[in-house]
């Protein structure tokens, strides 16, 4: 079944520490994207990428790096630098970006705690 | 900027009531227009779109006219049943690279 897979679902962290987030789609998509989830905030952007070797800054990107050196993976790694990084994590991928009725499909989130 | 307003919750109906979520964008350009339903712990999955003025989405009882003339995309749906609690997400998609703007979302919950 195609899909995108986000691992681990909990992740727990210690301050000061960097972690990296997976997240693997099989559906054949260009764009990749990484949402960040807080309690009555809705979702924000952190990182986009449109195809393989290529992503932009979304609007939460400090303190987050990405990589996409294949197009069915775009891991995310939090760094210490990022000062309130406890929060649900979600990555979606949809068809090249010219399709502008194209959804975009989520993973099944990462929450990611720092002790 | 692109942006996108919904009411805010908790919304909280009986079961068999009726559905109104408001939901108002502002973007340039046409935009197309979704809404995303996230039940607890869970990622965010598409319930129905529309892609151009006028157009109604609609998918398992849920229904959303795209209304150019009010920048609106208000989800209905006739009879609410307790398996709808969840959170509901407006959210547009226009602009050169095509970056969806979500709105804060309304939590839903149905009571028997």
């Amino acid at each position: 079944d195609g899909g995108i897979t986000q691992s681990p679902k909990y992740l727990f962290r210690k301050e000061g520490q960097n972690v990296t987030l997976s997240c693997e789609q099989n559906l054949n998509h260009d764009a990749m994207y990484w949402y960040r989830q807080d309690p009555g905030q809705g979702l924000r952007l952190i990182y986009y990428s449109q195809i393989v070797n290529d992503f932009q800054k979304g609007d939460i990107a400090e303190g987050y790096s990405v990589s996409r050196e294949k197009k069915e993976s775009f891991p995310l790694t939090v760094t210490s630098a990022q000062k309130n990084p406890t929060a649900f994590y979600l990555c979606a991928s949809s068809i090249a970006p010219s399709g502008a009725g194209a959804e975009a499909f989520f993973g099944q989130g990462t929450r990611l705690t720092v002790v | 900027g692109n942006s996108v307003t919904q009411m805010e919750g908790p919304v909280t109906l009986s079961e068999e009531a009726f559905l109104t979520i408001n939901c108002t964008y502002t973007a340039t350009g046409y935009p197309s227009l979704f809404w995303y339903v996230q039940y607890p712990g869970e990622g965010l999955q598409l319930l129905l779109k529309a892609t151009k003025a006028d157009d109604k989405g609609s998918n398992k009882g849920f229904e959303a006219t795209y209304r150019k003339e009010t920048t609106s995309f208000h989800l209905e749906k006739g009879s609410v049943q307790v398996s709808d609690s969840a959170v509901y997400f407006c959210a547009l998609r226009s602009g050169g690279y095509q970056k969806v703007t979500f709105g804060t979302g309304t939590k839903l919950q149905v009571i028997p």
